[in-house]
């Protein structure tokens, strides 16, 4: 199994709809859950940031983490095109390595 | 602000050739440094990862190398290429040991 687990997609959503993505981990020691946005061709760019469970809600985006299913989520509200992009989920227990682990990324596409 | 600049963007070599990726920090001391390797359609693996000049800690054995010569230089190789190296490099790097930080990436092709 591995440590986490991410659904690639591939999805497609009509623009302004709220799109849900998720995760799903093994590990109980990890406390910390990001999402990385990459669009094609690109280095991956930090989304959102959170420190063990709870919702940050950041302009149209909103993580939730949820320690006792071992579950995080992104939502994104009123989609737009320019929310195309593959979505990867990574997470950390805090290391002095730093050592991060991804979910493998779901690809979405918004259309117009 | 922090900025990392990988170099170059895109490289097409030939199986067998050498290899130097470059990777450099800016605005950040002691930072962690990383590099993975995107293949298409696939997760992202951790190659090496460096805490400080000099030290290297290794992921996965295969023909790579990387190596740390400045404090903010992350420098991967490779003596003789081949064709399952093909895939998008990034760089990465981390001061709160928390999260991470990617640059541009450089797309390696290997003919």
């Amino acid at each position: 199994q591995k440590e986490v687990e991410q659904d690639p997609g591939p999805l497609s959503v009509p623009e302004g709809a709220i799109v849900s993505l998720n995760c799903t981990y093994s590990n109980s020691a990890f406390q910390y859950f990001m999402w990385y946005r990459q669009y094609s061709r690109k280095g991956p760019e930090l989304l959102m940031y959170t420190y063990s469970s709870g919702n940050k809600e950041d302009g149209r985006f909103t993580a939730q983490v949820d320690k006792s299913s071992k579950y995080i989520s992104l939502f994104i509200r009123d989609s737009q095109p320019s929310d195309s992009a593959t979505y990867l989920c990574a997470m950390s227990a805090g290391s002095t390595l730093g050592r991060l682990y991804f979910g493998r990324g779901t690809q979405l596409t918004v259309w117009p | 602000s922090q900025t990392i600049h990988q170099w170059p963007a895109t490289l097409v070599q030939p199986v067998g050739s050498p290899l130097s990726l470059e990777c450099t920090v800016e605005g950040t001391s002691n930072p962690n440094l990383y590099w993975y390797r995107q293949a298409a359609g696939r997760g992202l693996q951790l190659l090496f990862y460096s805490v400080g000049i000099g030290q290297i800690s290794s992921e996965v054995p295969q023909n790579l190398s990387a190596s740390r010569p400045q404090d903010r230089q992350f420098i991967l190789s490779s003596k003789k290429l081949l064709l399952s190296d093909s895939g998008f490099y990034l760089c990465a790097w981390s001061v709160n040991r928390e999260t991470q930080y990617f640059g541009p990436g450089t797309r390696l092709l290997v003919l």
